[in-house]
This record gives C-alpha cells, structure tokens and sequence, in this order.
C-alpha cells in the first residue's frame, strides 16, 4: 500500500503555544488530504479536507482559526494547532488518497499524539 | 449527516474462534465502504468495497457488502492474539469524506 508519513509522532507544549504538524504522502501525490483527531476510546472524527491549492474545507464545529491548513505541494499538508490548550490535547491522524491502481483508497499517517501542559 | 454504526462494540474471543463485525451505515453520496485495522496506533487498510455481494478476501479475513440493507460485514476465521484490536469501519461519500463507526474492540485470548 501506500506510504504516508507524520511528523512530529508526539510533542508535549505548554498551553499558547502553537504547534504545527506535518503529513506527508511519501510515494504517491495527493491533491486531497483529510486530517482527523482521536480521543480516547473513542473513533476517527474528521475535522477538515485539505485541498491541495485552495483552502481547506472544515466540518461542523471545527475552528478554522483554530487549525490551520495548509496544503501547499501534492505532497505535503501541514495542521498548525493555534493557542493550543489543554483541552487539544488528541491523537492527530492524516489520511491520503491514492488515486493509483484499480481502487482509490485512503492511507493513513502513524498519527501525533499531542500533549498540552 | 452520514452514520456508521458498528456491532458489537467489544468482543471477547479464544483463539482459533470465528468472529464476525457488523457494520450498518446510511446512504447519502455513497462512494464505497472501508475497514481497518487500529492497534496502538493509526489505521491500517483492510478492504475497500464498493459493489454488493462481491466477497474480499485477504488471508482468514473477509469482507461483504449489501448495497440493499445498508450494511457490511467483516469475517475472521481462526482467530490469533495478533488480531486483538480495534477494527473500524468507515462510510466514504463524494468528496473522499470518511465516517467513521464506533469500533469494535476485539480481544483474541490465547
């Protein structure tokens, strides 16, 4: 399957600070990206489709603002986590659909565990 | 707003037991169904499905989907401690959006 790389795996950061994350499709391009958060015990949710050239598109009850997109190359999106706050602290996901082959199928990064102080 | 409701959501098996996962979902923009596997950390891709009655099969796992009644299911036959996970199932519309269902623990004791 497809690779699909983040950076960093984990950071610890005091609370107001910003963090970016990167997601990276290693050995395919990908003019769509979608990044999802994690709690605990709980599943994916989506949080917003990074296109790749324009901006992003944010589900409901996602602050833009907030977390900031940006997907500047077919092969790199970025999530920056604004004043983040305790409450951000989450399990960051990228995904990335690869058009090769018979079947488009979305591939996921190994995630970010982010850790707010 | 789409919704994927996974069955049961945790279950406790011996090794060498069959399990099968439910998955049932509502239909707006369909584009295809999508299961993974979740250990400790991000998914990993099982099957993609997009056309009913058409079985996927990789190894003891397996996978159907009926376009009819909504729903899917995953098999895994002689199950192995490695199997012990979280198994999700997720609802792909246009636009490449994924929903995702709850998830279905599962335990595979020795």
């Amino acid at each position: 399957g497809a690779v699909v790389s983040q950076h960093p795996s984990r950071v610890i950061c005091k609370s107001g600070t910003s963090v970016k994350i990167e997601c990276r499709s290693l050995d395919f391009q990908a003019t769509t990206m979608f990044w999802y958060r994690q709690f605990p015990k709980q599943s994916l949710m989506l949080m917003a489709t990074s296109n790749e050239g324009s901006k992003a598109t944010y589900e409901q009850g996602v602050e833009k603002d907030k977390f900031l997109i940006n997907h500047a190359s077919l092969t790199l999106s970025t999530l920056t986590v604004t004043s983040a706050h305790p409450e951000d602290s989450s399990f960051y996901i990228c995904s990335a659909r690869d058009y090769r082959g018979l079947g488009a199928t979305q591939y996921f990064g190994p995630g970010t565990r982010l850790l707010v102080l | 707003e789409d919704k994927v409701v996974q069955s049961p959501l945790s279950l406790v098996v011996h090794e060498g037991d069959t399990v099968t996962l439910n998955c049932s979902y509502e239909v707006t923009n369909f584009r295809s169904l999508l299961w993974y596997k979740q250990e400790k950390k991000a998914p990993t891709f099982l099957f993609m499905l997009t056309s009913s009655g058409i079985e996927k099969k990789s190894g003891r796992l397996s996978s159907i989907l009926d376009k009819k009644e909504l729903f899917s299911i995953l098999n895994i036959t002689a199950t192995q401690t490695g199997d012990s996970a979280v198994y999700l199932c997720g609802e792909e519309t246009s636009g490449s959006r994924l929903t995702f269902g709850e998830g279905t623990q599962l335990t595979v004791n020795p």
